[in-house]
């Protein structure tokens, strides 16, 4: 069974530029999560999805962060414009749907520097 | 407020002696237990989960945590760990109906030969 995929691995940006970041989940999983790590620290949920519904994105800053899952399958995180603390690991998991009983895969992340 | 504590920002440990990993949380309402391992350059993956029943779970590898309610603790622990345990753990929370999992903010687990 396939993994979690990311692409790219690595970003390297100058503030204020514009950046994507892309995930295919796990075939027929539902739910799908971007989370941002900051070196030194856990995981932070950004925004996690139902199919192509947003079910929470409240620690999302949504003044520059977006993200999108159209057809509910593989989606994408962008950030406009970037911010130097916006460097950090951004990682993306799916579940088969949102109970605590279905485990989270995660891939393994993009890294983004922000110069 | 909810939150997460991993008491132990690094671990050293020497290879074959055992290890316990800490974590502490704060809830007002049941929640569920988790712990993740991130190896270098790879995503994080589930070594265990507590969800009900017994207080000791089992997980891959050799690991094995205690839910304990009344220290609002779920300390992991190995007997006997090797240099291929290497790696960061997350300690992790999911409150009842909050369908959100809250990380602490790691533990690195570096062992030694």
């Amino acid at each position: 069974e396939a993994g979690v995929a990311q692409s790219p691995r690595y970003k390297i940006i100058e503030k204020r530029q514009s950046v994507a970041f892309w995930c295919n989940p796990i075939s027929g999983h539902a739910t799908l999560y971007w989370y941002q790590q900051i070196l030194g620290q856990g995981p932070k949920l950004l925004i996690q999805f139902q199919n192509n519904g947003v079910v929470d994105d409240s620690q999302l800053p949504k003044d520059r962060f977006s993200a999108e899952r159209l057809k509910g399958v593989d989606s994408t995180l962008k950030i406009q414009p970037a911010k130097l603390e916006d460097s950090a690991v951004y990682l993306c998991a799916s579940s088969l749907d949102r109970s605590v009983d279905n485990e989270q895969f995660f891939g393994p992340g993009t890294r983004l520097t922000v110069l | 407020a909810q939150s997460v504590t991993q008491l132990d920002s690094q671990v050293p440990v020497f290879e074959e002696a055992p290890v316990e990993l800490r974590c502490n949380y704060s809830s007002s309402v049941s929640v569920y237990l988790f712990w993740y391992v991130q190896y270098p350059n790879q995503g994080l993956q589930l070594l265990l989960k507590y969800l009900s029943g017994s207080t000791l779970v089992k997980g891959i590898n050799g690991f094995e945590a205690e839910f304990n309610k009344s220290q609002t603790s779920f300390h992991l622990r190995k007997p006997s760990v090797h240099i291929s345990d290497t790696a960061e753990y997350f300690c992790a929370v999911e409150f009842t109906g909050g369908f959100k999992t809250i990380f602490g903010a790691g533990t690195r687990l570096f062992v030694k030969a």
